[in-house]
């Protein structure tokens, strides 16, 4: 049980253009989904929380027209990487919290390796 | 901001060995987690404790909250090739469930 699941697991696309990974709870429903960006060599670093139904809480330093977050429903968040450039290629990751029937715990997604060319 | 002082960075050790990794905080944290990282993949839960004083084992690894709920232990007994990879603590939040991350221990094991 508590599986998290993110496609694609990897892109490559060009300068200019927007990307959506998606992050799913395959066997819970998550009301919170927390978005990570990871560099190499180091740890993860919160971008955004989201809760289903309502608008996603940015972490300071993170640009919300830039990265857009989607919670529509309880199994399912988006991420679109708008206009993206090469600063942005990174090794983004998703987690689910699983409140229902037990100890609050996240469970993550296995991450999306981006590169902007 | 809130911090975890994780450490070792880096062991070196040899198969059959066991190994010891620590997170302090300058916080009191409801829950500390320990998560496993291969590259290139997400992290993976190994333990969770959610008690202060807990200790709690899954096989190989064993894990403490401790008293003061500022500061965890993981353990891990008779390492073998496929414990390779890097360990984060991570302090949970209750007031948002926000995770705080340690910065990492890489573990690798010499031939």
């Amino acid at each position: 049980g508590a599986v998290v699941s993110q496609h694609p697991s990897r892109v490559i696309c060009k300068s200019g253009t927007s990307v959506k990974i998606e992050c799913r709870s395959l066997d819970f429903q998550a009301t919170t989904m927390f978005w990570y960006r990871q560099f190499p060599k180091q740890s993860l670093m919160l971008m955004a929380t989201s809760n289903e139904g309502s608008k996603a809480t940015y972490e300071q330093g993170v640009e919300k027209d830039k990265f857009l977050i989607n919670h529509a429903s309880l199994t399912l968040s988006t991420l679109t990487v708008t206009s993206a450039h090469p600063e942005d290629s990174s090794f983004y990751i998703c987690s689910a919290r699983d409140r229902a029937g037990g100890p609050d715990t996240q469970y993550f997604g296995p991450g999306t390796r981006l590169t902007v060319l | 901001g809130q911090q975890l002082n994780q450490s070792p960075q880096s062991m070196f050790i040899q198969e059959g060995e066991d190994v010891s990794m620590n997170c302090t905080s300058s916080s009191i944290f409801n829950t500390w987690l320990w998560y496993k990282q291969d590259p290139g993949e997400g992290p993976v839960l190994l333990i969770a404790l959610y008690k202060a004083g807990e200790l709690t084992s899954n096989g190989r690894l064993t894990a403490q909250f401790g008293i003061t709920r500022k500061d965890s232990f993981l353990n891990i007994s008779a390492s073998i090739p496929s414990d390779v990879g890097i360990y984060f603590c991570a302090g949970q939040l209750k007031s948002n469930y926000q995770l705080i991350w340690g910065a990492g221990t890489k573990l690798i094991i010499k031939p």
